[in-house]
């Protein structure tokens, strides 16, 4: 299984941009990283997900350099709605479905 | 469309006692994984199913099991229950295992809004 490390914690100011970096030296060619977001008492949501290079929808991009063994989150402008823990998911890859979660990344916007 | 259901929402047992709980998924959804939260180890893999197989199962003890049904609804069953299996217990699910979804990939997960047992 991939094993993920993420900071446990970060903070920061609304209307900034903020850059979560999970580190994943084990991931298979066939993994894909996908990060979610979790409020309080609510299941993780859906974030972004890609393989390589850069993505970017309409609330988050992620990086991820030719090596693959890290990947960082990049949330533009954050306000304080976007404090919640993110997790950081390496291992869907196609044929495998080994499902490792990061440790989260508690993210405290402040106004 | 619905989302994931997750029934018991809230549960307290004791010790010694066994739990079942339960998942519905998106409808058309066939894939669906289990996961323990505790505030000390985060988000823990419990096992995934497909098509009534477990396809996945991560490090945890016997008495956690599982199944899926033909509909696509799952259980999940905890068995001589201790204090350290107090937590969330989620429920996701997807389209399937990429590559399986009419050849297109997709691996997000939805997840439900969680069923809280306490062991006391």
């Amino acid at each position: 299984l991939a094993k993920t490390t993420q900071p446990i914690s970060m903070d920061s100011y609304e209307g900034q941009e903020v850059n979560i970096t999970c580190s994943h030296n084990n991931i298979a060619t066939n993994d894909y990283i996908t990060w979610y977001q979790q409020f309080p008492s609510q299941g993780p949501r859906f974030i972004i997900q890609g393989y390589k290079t850069k993505v970017t929808n309409e609330v988050a991009s992620l990086f991820i350099p030719a090596d693959r063994k890290s990947s960082t989150l990049s949330l533009p402008r954050v306000s304080l709605s976007d404090t919640a823990v993110y997790y950081c998911l390496v291992g869907v890859g196609t044929g495998r479905r080994a499902l490792t979660f990061g440790s989260g990344t508690r993210l405290q916007v402040q106004p | 469309k619905a989302g994931v259901t997750q029934t018991p929402r809230y549960l307290i047992k004791t010790r010694g006692q066994q739990v079942t709980l339960s998942c519905s998924p998106i409808s058309g959804h066939r894939s669906v994984s289990w996961y323990q939260q505790t505030p000390g180890q985060g988000l823990q893999f419990l096992f995934e199913y497909f098509s009534e197989t477990q396809r996945n199962k991560g490090n945890f003890p016997g008495r956690f099991s599982g199944r899926q049904f033909s509909n696509s609804r799952s259980e999940m069953n905890v068995s001589t229950l201790e204090l350290g299996d107090s937590a969330l217990y989620l429920c996701a699910s997807s389209l399937g295992p990429p590559g399986l979804a009419g050849g297109s990939y997709t691996g997000e997960l939805f997840f439900g809004e969680g069923s809280r047992l306490t062991v006391l």
